[in-house]
């Protein structure tokens, strides 16, 4: 079955301090793994997406992740946290071939930043 | 990028009372489009999934009746929560995949539809 784990439910950081978000899949074929951010009450908008090609992808905001296929992991880092990084983050993954398929969620991991 | 809109952004209605929610793909025709329930400080659930032209599929435990969806043209899906009630409040928000982006399976995410049934 499909699906997507996200360990941590709210992770806490100071400003300036490094991140990094956990996501772990499981897919039978080979997926596409994207990061979603969303503010609240907002949509969701996308952070970056891995497809193929080189494991390390870099996204918005500085934002950069690391496809490990061994691990079934598609880990979300940033360096330096700034204070309005603090939102919803969610890992999606779907199927390579295009179609009607959807995206599948984990249940998100709350950043909040402190000073 | 491809832009998807949705309308209202906000709606309050009575109880019993139904509401429609438009999701439009605004630079792209999209043959499938996706309507999410989301409730607060919860991940996305899908509802249904909307193609052109056909019925929508709905997921397990989604009254059809009730979440009426319609997509009669490539770039507009229609959601209407029929005899909406308070337990109907939530945040709504869709998306659509762009056919013509390939074996890319991305798929565009409007910017939600928060409604409250009073």
């Amino acid at each position: 079955a499909q699906s997507v784990t996200q360990p941590d439910i709210h992770i806490t950081v100071s400003e300036g301090a490094s991140l990094e978000l956990r996501c772990n899949y499981s897919y039978g074929a080979t997926p596409y793994l994207f990061w979603y951010v969303q503010s609240p009450g907002q949509g969701l908008q996308l952070l970056l997406k891995y497809f193929s090609g080189d494991t390390l992808v870099q996204g918005i905001k500085g934002f950069e992740a690391e496809f490990k296929r061994s691990q079934s992991s598609f880990n979300l880092r940033k360096p330096s946290v700034h204070w309005s990084d603090a939102a919803e983050y969610f890992c999606a993954v779907g199927p390579a071939a295009s179609g009607n398929t959807p995206l599948v969620f984990g249940k998100g991991t709350r950043l909040s930043v402190i000073a | 990028g491809a832009v998807v809109s949705q309308h209202p952004s906000w709606v309050i209605c009575k109880s019993g009372t139904s509401v429609k929610i438009e999701c439009r793909s605004l630079d792209f025709q999209a043959t499938t489009m996706f309507w999410y329930r989301q409730f607060p400080k919860q991940s996305l659930m899908l509802m249904a999934t909307s193609n052109e032209g056909s019925k929508a599929t709905y997921e397990q435990g989604v009254e059809k009746d009730k979440f009426l969806i319609n997509h009669a043209s490539l770039t507009l899906s229609t959601l209407t929560v029929t005899s909406a009630h308070p337990e109907d409040s939530s945040f709504y928000i869709c998306s659509a995949r762009d056919p013509l982006a390939g074996v890319i399976n991305e798929q565009f995410f409007g910017p939600g539809t928060r409604l409250t049934v009073l």
